[in-house]
């Protein structure tokens, strides 16, 4: 398997602009996680799903972000409109179970929003 | 207060000496420790998983907790410049329950 996929691996956009960023689990991991890393606040999870379904999304900071997981080997995470504070990098991860388990990691995009 | 708190660093020490990483965390009901590496510009991979109290070897690693406590640690033995990454401890309730990061530890080892 190839791994946790995502793209772009940067995006360079202005301030708002609509920013979509695309995630392709692992087969068969029934579980994919959204996270933002920065310097200041760490890893952060923004939201989760459970065979496609949104389980908790009680970390998205803002209406502006939105994330949706239309079939097992697909998601995306929006940003409309973006601000110079969305700068970060996001990470896709996936994993078979929620808790006890190993989450696999995308390489992230690397967001900047001038 | 943080669930999980870990010092950012950074942290630099000469190669082969030997490096402790630590967390400590409020919640009494983690049962699944984890500490996880992230080097630059990649995405965090796990590296050692500890259930519940005591310690657990894997090469030059070390994972220990101590759930009376409320702290974990990660020793490094005779610490390489390719051990130069982000440490990430994590840890969860249950199967069932989300997986809380903290904010990462950041490494050098100096040749």
């Amino acid at each position: 398997d190839a791994g946790v996929i995502q793209s772009p691996r940067h995006e360079v956009t202005e301030m708002g602009q609509e920013v979509t960023l695309r995630c392709k689990p692992i087969s068969g991991h029934d579980y994919l996680f959204w996270y933002r890393q920065t310097m200041m606040r760490g890893l952060e999870l923004l939201i989760y799903f459970n065979n496609n379904v949104p389980i908790d999304d009680s970390g998205m900071p803002e209406d502006r972000f939105s994330a949706k997981m239309p079939n097992a080997s697909f998601s995306t995470l929006k940003i409309q409109p973006s601000e110079p504070r969305d700068s970060a990098v996001y990470f896709c991860a996936s994993s078979s179970l929620l808790g006890d388990n190993e989450q696999f990691f995308g390489p992230g995009t690397r967001l900047t929003v001038l | 207060q943080k669930e999980v708190e870990q010092d950012p660093g950074p942290l630099s020490v000469p190669e082969g000496a030997i490096v402790s990483l630590n967390c400590t965390y409020s919640n009494s009901a983690f049962q699944y420790f984890m500490w996880y590496r992230q080097y630059s510009r990649k995405g965090p991979e796990l590296l050692m998983y500890t259930y519940s109290s005591g310690n657990k070897e894997d090469g030059r690693f070390t994972a220990q907790v101590d759930k009376s406590s409320k702290y974990i640690s990660l020793f490094i033995r005779d610490s390489q410049p390719s051990d130069s990454a982000t440490y990430l401890c994590a840890m969860s309730a249950s199967s069932a329950s989300k997986i809380i990061f903290g904010s990462g530890t950041r490494l050098s080892i100096r040749p």
